[in-house]
Protein backbone atom coordinates (compact mmCIF):
# COMPACT_ATOMS: atom_id res chain seq x y z
CA UNK A 1 0.00 0.00 0.00
CA UNK A 2 1.36 3.46 -0.88
CA UNK A 3 2.26 5.99 2.08
CA UNK A 4 2.78 9.35 1.98
CA UNK A 5 3.34 10.82 5.66
CA UNK A 6 4.34 14.78 6.37
CA UNK A 7 6.09 16.02 9.15
CA UNK A 8 7.51 19.16 10.04
CA UNK A 9 4.41 21.78 10.05
CA UNK A 10 4.09 24.51 12.70
CA UNK A 11 3.78 27.85 13.63
CA UNK A 12 6.51 30.22 12.55
CA UNK A 13 7.18 33.71 12.22
CA UNK A 14 6.88 35.61 9.46
CA UNK A 15 10.69 35.45 8.08
CA UNK A 16 11.35 32.44 9.43
CA UNK A 17 12.24 28.99 7.82
CA UNK A 18 10.77 25.67 8.18
CA UNK A 19 12.11 22.19 6.83
CA UNK A 20 8.84 19.59 6.19
CA UNK A 21 9.87 16.38 5.51
CA UNK A 22 7.89 13.44 3.74
CA UNK A 23 8.07 9.68 3.94
CA UNK A 24 7.22 7.42 1.29
CA UNK A 25 6.54 3.79 1.87
CA UNK A 26 4.44 0.75 -0.18
CA UNK A 27 6.50 1.98 -3.69
CA UNK A 28 9.75 2.21 -5.52
CA UNK A 29 10.32 5.78 -4.41
CA UNK A 30 13.70 5.85 -5.86
CA UNK A 31 11.76 5.48 -9.44
CA UNK A 32 9.35 8.37 -9.11
CA UNK A 33 9.04 11.91 -9.30
CA UNK A 34 7.52 13.76 -6.45
CA UNK A 35 5.42 16.91 -5.83
CA UNK A 36 4.37 19.39 -3.18
CA UNK A 37 1.08 21.06 -3.24
CA UNK A 38 -0.17 23.08 -1.11
CA UNK A 39 -3.50 24.69 0.24
CA UNK A 40 -4.30 27.88 1.67
CA UNK A 41 -6.97 27.58 4.43
CA UNK A 42 -10.20 27.87 2.19
CA UNK A 43 -8.72 28.00 -0.74
CA UNK A 44 -7.95 25.60 -3.65
CA UNK A 45 -4.76 24.09 -4.81
CA UNK A 46 -1.64 25.24 -5.71
CA UNK A 47 1.56 23.53 -7.10
CA UNK A 48 4.33 24.62 -5.22
CA UNK A 49 7.29 22.34 -6.89
CA UNK A 50 8.08 19.14 -8.20
CA UNK A 51 11.27 16.90 -8.37
CA UNK A 52 12.00 13.70 -10.69
CA UNK A 53 13.24 11.17 -9.26
CA UNK A 54 17.25 11.43 -10.16
CA UNK A 55 16.90 14.86 -8.80
CA UNK A 56 18.09 15.93 -12.06
CA UNK A 57 14.79 18.06 -13.40
CA UNK A 58 13.13 20.62 -10.64
CA UNK A 59 10.83 23.03 -10.70
CA UNK A 60 9.16 25.81 -8.44
CA UNK A 61 5.92 28.04 -8.84
CA UNK A 62 7.13 31.65 -9.15
CA UNK A 63 5.23 32.20 -5.55
CA UNK A 64 8.18 30.10 -3.49
CA UNK A 65 11.16 30.23 -6.44
CA UNK A 66 14.12 31.67 -4.70
CA UNK A 67 12.49 30.94 -1.16
CA UNK A 68 11.70 26.86 -1.21
CA UNK A 69 14.10 23.97 -2.05
CA UNK A 70 13.05 20.42 -3.07
CA UNK A 71 15.02 17.97 -2.17
CA UNK A 72 15.01 14.51 -1.59
CA UNK A 73 16.76 11.17 0.14
CA UNK A 74 16.24 8.06 -1.99
CA UNK A 75 18.46 6.07 0.36
CA UNK A 76 15.81 6.87 3.25
CA UNK A 77 12.58 7.18 0.94
CA UNK A 78 12.19 10.43 1.89
CA UNK A 79 10.94 13.53 0.38
CA UNK A 80 11.73 16.99 1.88
CA UNK A 81 10.87 20.80 1.42
CA UNK A 82 12.93 23.95 2.80
CA UNK A 83 11.28 26.49 3.32
CA UNK A 84 12.94 30.39 3.94
CA UNK A 85 11.71 33.76 4.43
CA UNK A 86 8.32 32.46 5.35
CA UNK A 87 5.26 34.81 4.45
CA UNK A 88 2.20 34.98 6.08
CA UNK A 89 0.45 33.86 2.43
CA UNK A 90 2.74 30.55 2.28
CA UNK A 91 -0.05 29.79 5.68
CA UNK A 92 -0.82 26.20 4.21
CA UNK A 93 -1.46 22.87 4.29
CA UNK A 94 1.07 21.24 2.42
CA UNK A 95 0.57 17.99 0.69
CA UNK A 96 3.23 15.74 -0.39
CA UNK A 97 2.23 13.49 -3.53
CA UNK A 98 3.74 10.68 -5.59
CA UNK A 99 4.33 11.78 -9.34
CA UNK A 100 2.76 9.49 -12.57
CA UNK A 101 2.54 10.17 -16.45
CA UNK A 102 0.53 7.34 -17.14
CA UNK A 103 -1.46 8.13 -20.40
CA UNK A 104 2.07 9.88 -22.02
CA UNK A 105 1.39 12.80 -20.29
CA UNK A 106 4.65 15.15 -20.75
CA UNK A 107 4.96 15.89 -17.16
CA UNK A 108 3.77 14.41 -13.90
CA UNK A 109 -0.01 14.34 -12.63
CA UNK A 110 -0.16 13.27 -8.66
CA UNK A 111 -1.64 9.51 -8.05
CA UNK A 112 -1.18 9.57 -4.37
CA UNK A 113 -1.37 12.17 -1.60
CA UNK A 114 -0.39 12.04 1.71
CA UNK A 115 -2.75 13.93 4.61
CA UNK A 116 -0.94 17.32 4.67
CA UNK A 117 1.24 18.95 7.03
CA UNK A 118 -0.38 22.46 8.19
CA UNK A 119 2.38 25.66 8.55
CA UNK A 120 1.17 29.22 9.78
CA UNK A 121 3.24 32.12 9.41
CA UNK A 122 1.75 34.28 11.77
CA UNK A 123 3.74 37.25 14.61
CA UNK B 1 1.40 30.73 -17.45
CA UNK B 2 -1.65 28.28 -18.75
CA UNK B 3 -4.91 29.36 -16.60
CA UNK B 4 -7.46 26.81 -15.91
CA UNK B 5 -10.99 28.65 -14.98
CA UNK B 6 -13.75 25.74 -13.68
CA UNK B 7 -17.58 26.67 -13.93
CA UNK B 8 -19.32 26.41 -12.27
CA UNK B 9 -17.49 27.36 -9.06
CA UNK B 10 -20.53 26.07 -7.00
CA UNK B 11 -23.25 23.75 -7.64
CA UNK B 12 -26.28 22.03 -6.07
CA UNK B 13 -27.14 18.71 -7.29
CA UNK B 14 -29.55 15.81 -5.56
CA UNK B 15 -28.55 12.18 -5.19
CA UNK B 16 -29.40 10.46 -8.53
CA UNK B 17 -28.50 13.92 -10.66
CA UNK B 18 -26.28 13.77 -13.71
CA UNK B 19 -23.70 16.63 -13.32
CA UNK B 20 -21.51 18.09 -15.11
CA UNK B 21 -18.38 20.41 -14.70
CA UNK B 22 -16.10 22.32 -17.22
CA UNK B 23 -12.74 23.41 -17.18
CA UNK B 24 -11.22 25.39 -19.74
CA UNK B 25 -7.76 25.95 -20.36
CA UNK B 26 -5.91 29.30 -21.71
CA UNK B 27 -4.23 27.78 -24.33
CA UNK B 28 -4.64 24.30 -25.39
CA UNK B 29 -3.14 21.34 -23.56
CA UNK B 30 -3.89 18.30 -25.71
CA UNK B 31 -5.27 15.95 -23.05
CA UNK B 32 -2.99 16.54 -20.62
CA UNK B 33 -5.63 16.99 -17.67
CA UNK B 34 -6.50 15.57 -14.71
CA UNK B 35 -9.28 15.73 -12.35
CA UNK B 36 -8.94 15.45 -8.69
CA UNK B 37 -12.45 14.63 -6.03
CA UNK B 38 -11.56 16.71 -2.45
CA UNK B 39 -13.70 16.00 0.74
CA UNK B 40 -13.39 18.36 3.39
CA UNK B 41 -10.34 18.03 5.48
CA UNK B 42 -9.01 15.10 3.60
CA UNK B 43 -6.08 14.88 0.45
CA UNK B 44 -7.06 15.02 -2.68
CA UNK B 45 -8.06 11.70 -4.91
CA UNK B 46 -7.02 11.52 -8.91
CA UNK B 47 -10.41 10.20 -10.45
CA UNK B 48 -9.46 11.10 -14.12
CA UNK B 49 -5.95 11.52 -15.99
CA UNK B 50 -5.28 11.80 -19.39
CA UNK B 51 -8.33 13.92 -20.07
CA UNK B 52 -10.73 10.58 -19.94
CA UNK B 53 -8.73 7.53 -18.49
CA UNK B 54 -10.83 6.77 -15.12
CA UNK B 55 -8.35 5.88 -11.77
CA UNK B 56 -8.18 2.42 -11.23
CA UNK B 57 -10.60 2.03 -8.57
CA UNK B 58 -12.84 4.75 -9.39
CA UNK B 59 -16.70 4.04 -9.94
CA UNK B 60 -17.81 4.11 -13.76
CA UNK B 61 -19.85 6.82 -13.47
CA UNK B 62 -17.45 9.32 -13.31
CA UNK B 63 -15.81 10.03 -16.46
CA UNK B 64 -13.71 12.18 -18.57
CA UNK B 65 -13.79 13.78 -21.86
CA UNK B 66 -12.36 16.91 -23.99
CA UNK B 67 -9.01 17.91 -25.79
CA UNK B 68 -7.33 21.27 -26.42
CA UNK B 69 -8.94 23.77 -24.29
CA UNK B 70 -12.50 22.70 -23.21
CA UNK B 71 -12.74 19.63 -20.76
CA UNK B 72 -15.74 18.23 -18.74
CA UNK B 73 -16.10 16.15 -15.92
CA UNK B 74 -19.55 14.05 -15.57
CA UNK B 75 -20.83 12.31 -12.80
CA UNK B 76 -23.76 10.11 -14.32
CA UNK B 77 -25.76 9.64 -10.95
CA UNK B 78 -24.51 11.70 -8.42
CA UNK B 79 -24.29 9.40 -5.63
CA UNK B 80 -24.04 10.53 -1.53
CA UNK B 81 -20.24 10.15 -1.02
CA UNK B 82 -20.16 12.63 -4.17
CA UNK B 83 -20.22 15.79 -2.62
CA UNK B 84 -17.17 17.09 -2.26
CA UNK B 85 -14.95 19.72 -4.24
CA UNK B 86 -13.56 18.89 -7.70
CA UNK B 87 -10.18 20.17 -9.55
CA UNK B 88 -8.65 19.92 -12.94
CA UNK B 89 -4.81 20.27 -13.40
CA UNK B 90 -3.01 20.68 -16.09
CA UNK B 91 0.34 19.27 -16.95
CA UNK B 92 1.15 20.04 -20.06
CA UNK B 93 3.98 22.73 -19.22
CA UNK B 94 5.08 24.03 -15.71
CA UNK B 95 3.98 26.01 -13.90
CA UNK B 96 1.56 23.45 -13.30
CA UNK B 97 -1.75 25.20 -12.64
CA UNK B 98 -4.96 23.70 -11.14
CA UNK B 99 -8.34 25.32 -11.71
CA UNK B 100 -10.38 27.12 -8.72
CA UNK B 101 -12.28 24.05 -8.02
CA UNK B 102 -16.36 23.22 -8.10
CA UNK B 103 -17.77 22.48 -4.99
CA UNK B 104 -20.86 20.11 -5.09
CA UNK B 105 -23.44 20.24 -2.62
CA UNK B 106 -26.77 18.46 -1.60
CA UNK B 107 -29.78 20.42 -3.05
Amino acid sequence: EVQLVESGGGLVKPGGSLRLSCAASGFSFSSRSMIWVRQAPGKGLEWVSSMDSSSTYIYYADSVKGRFTISRDNAKNSLYLQMNSLRAEDTAVYFCARGDRRGGLPFSMSDYWGQGTLVTVSS
Amino acid sequence: DIQLTQSPSFLSASVGDRVTITCRASQGISTYLAWYQQNPGKAPKLLIYAASTLESGVPPRFSGSGSGTEFTLTISSLQPEDFATYYCQQVNSYPLTFGGGTKVEIK
